[in-house]
């Protein structure tokens, strides 16, 4: 069945550092979201990309979709306390509303 | 304000005891989810569905159960057949949006214990 998988499980950096998050699927991706569930709380939506190629710009978070739609990354720019809590990406195939969750990275950042 | 309620909040149960899970929204959204967390893991899923009486098992059916009587309420059973219920369940619910991909919105979720 579909795999998602995420590098690295965890991070810990120094408040100002950047940090990315990779994520790679075992198939074809019509659609890829990335969620942030800070410690104690619910996975809330950042972002989708679409296309393949795209990359997509939040403040300090930049998202990619690679050029296959099989895999993606998020960088955080100079990361601040607020950063922490555990980044999630999650992939959807074609004609289906079924979506299958990386396992997570779970950043901490040290002031 | 439209959003996903989850209850209760915290739960205790015996070992061989079923427990449902209630979730409902009132967001007006077709898909409704259920994943399970595990500590230090990523979101595992359980049960989906796209319409009203219609549902889909995800990859850790085994020891679960829904229904889908209503658009709004989609509850889960944790059955005695689960070996390993003790989790974090996290209820979703998603709209078609513009370009096909559907947002999930998730509810503040259930912690069940089993002691």
């Amino acid at each position: 069945g579909q795999q998602v998988m995420q590098i690295p499980q965890y991070q810990h950096v120094q408040e100002g550092e950047d940090f990315t998050t990779y994520c790679n699927s075992s198939t074809t991706l019509s659609n890829i979201q990335w969620y942030k569930q800070r410690p104690g709380g619910h996975p809330v939506f950042l972002i989708q990309l679409v296309k393949s190629g795209e990359v997509k710009k939040q403040k300090r978070l930049t998202f990619q979709f690679g050029e296959a739609k099989k895999n993606s990354s998020l960088h955080i720019t100079a990361t601040q306390t607020t950063d922490v809590g555990t980044y999630f990406c999650a992939g959807s195939t074609s004609g289906t509303y079924k979506y299958i969750f990386g396992t997570g990275t779970r950043l901490k950042v040290l002031a | 304000d439209g959003g996903i309620t989850q209850s209760p909040k915290y739960l205790f149960r015996k070992e061989g005891q079923n427990v449902t899970l209630s979730c409902e929204q009132n967001l007006n959204h077709d898909a409704m989810y259920w994943y399970r967390q595990d500590p230090g893991q990523g979101l595992r899923l359980i049960y989906y569905s796209q319409i009203v009486n219609d549902f889909q098992k995800g990859d850790i059916a085994e020891g679960y159960s829904v229904s889908r009587e209503k658009k709004e309420s989609f509850p889960l059973t944790v059955t005695s057949a689960q070996k390993n219920p003790t989790a974090f369940y996290l209820c979703a619910s998603s709209i078609t949006g513009a370009s096909g991909a559907n947002v999930l919105t998730f509810g503040a979720g259930s912690r069940l214990t089993v002691l």
